[in-house]
């Protein structure tokens, strides 16, 4: 039963343009997210993160939407460069429902930019 | 850089034989976690811990157990490991434990033979 879902496995993109990572989530108790992205014989490395009371958080070249009425979230990278190529995780927490806040990730999205 | 060191980096092990991981941290962060990383499964928890001798069960703990008698280092330990656990394991590091970012380190790429 995952909670976290990402659907799309992977994603080719053109440099110089936008790419936008999808993530969708089932549990109305989260209530903070994040993305990470992760190299190849690296740990995931933190991005962005959102709170469940926004619905944008913008840092540099990446944004994060979030629509809680969807339970959907988003990443949009812009513009898109060589060195995003990576797998991009989206996770999620809920401070309460008993799970000690711990986060919870979706199975990834392979994002390749293209030169 | 989060300040913390995964070892070893690399093991290779036969089926039945214990085995121990190490994760330490320079930061003294309260908050540490396992994490396994399989194709097809994205990062699923281990285990926990919010303090020293403070350990609590993640969603794949089975196979599992972890001691963290100081602040600076959490192992794991599969007692006697199964080839299902072949898997890359991360170690994280949390300064709040809830509402704040883990920051990982670079893993350690098990194989169970």
């Amino acid at each position: 039963d995952q909670q976290v879902k990402q659907n799309s496995p992977s994603l080719s993109v053109q440099e110089g343009r936008i790419s936008i990572l999808n993530c969708d989530y089932t549990n109305s108790m989260f209530d903070y997210f994040l993305w990470y992205k992760k190299y190849p014989a690296e740990g995931p490395t933190f991005l962005i993160s959102i709170s469940s009371i926004k619905d944008k958080n913008e840092d540099g070249r990446f944004t994060v939407f979030l629509n809680k009425s969807a339970k959907h979230l988003s990443l949009h990278i812009v513009p898109s460069q060589p060195g995003d190529s990576a797998v991009y995780f989206c996770a999620a927490s809920a401070a309460k429902g008993g799970s000690q806040g711990n986060l919870i990730f979706g199975k990834g999205t392979k994002l390749s930019v293209k030169p | 850089d989060a300040g913390i060191t995964q070892s070893p980096r690399h093991k290779v092990t036969e089926t039945g034989t214990p085995v121990t991981l190490r994760c330490h941290q320079t930061e003294n962060h309260r908050y540490m976690y396992w994490y396994r990383q399989d194709p097809g499964h994205g990062l699923r928890l281990i285990h926990y811990s919010y303090g020293v001798k403070d350990t609590d069960k993640g969603e794949v703990s089975d196979g599992y157990s972890v001691s963290r008698s100081k602040t600076e280092d959490f192992l794991l330990t599969l007692e006697s490991a199964t080839s299902s656990q072949t898997s890359v394991y991360f170690c994280a590091i949390s300064t709040q434990g809830y509402n704040s970012p883990l920051h990982f380190g670079n893993g350690t790429r098990l194989t169970v033979t």
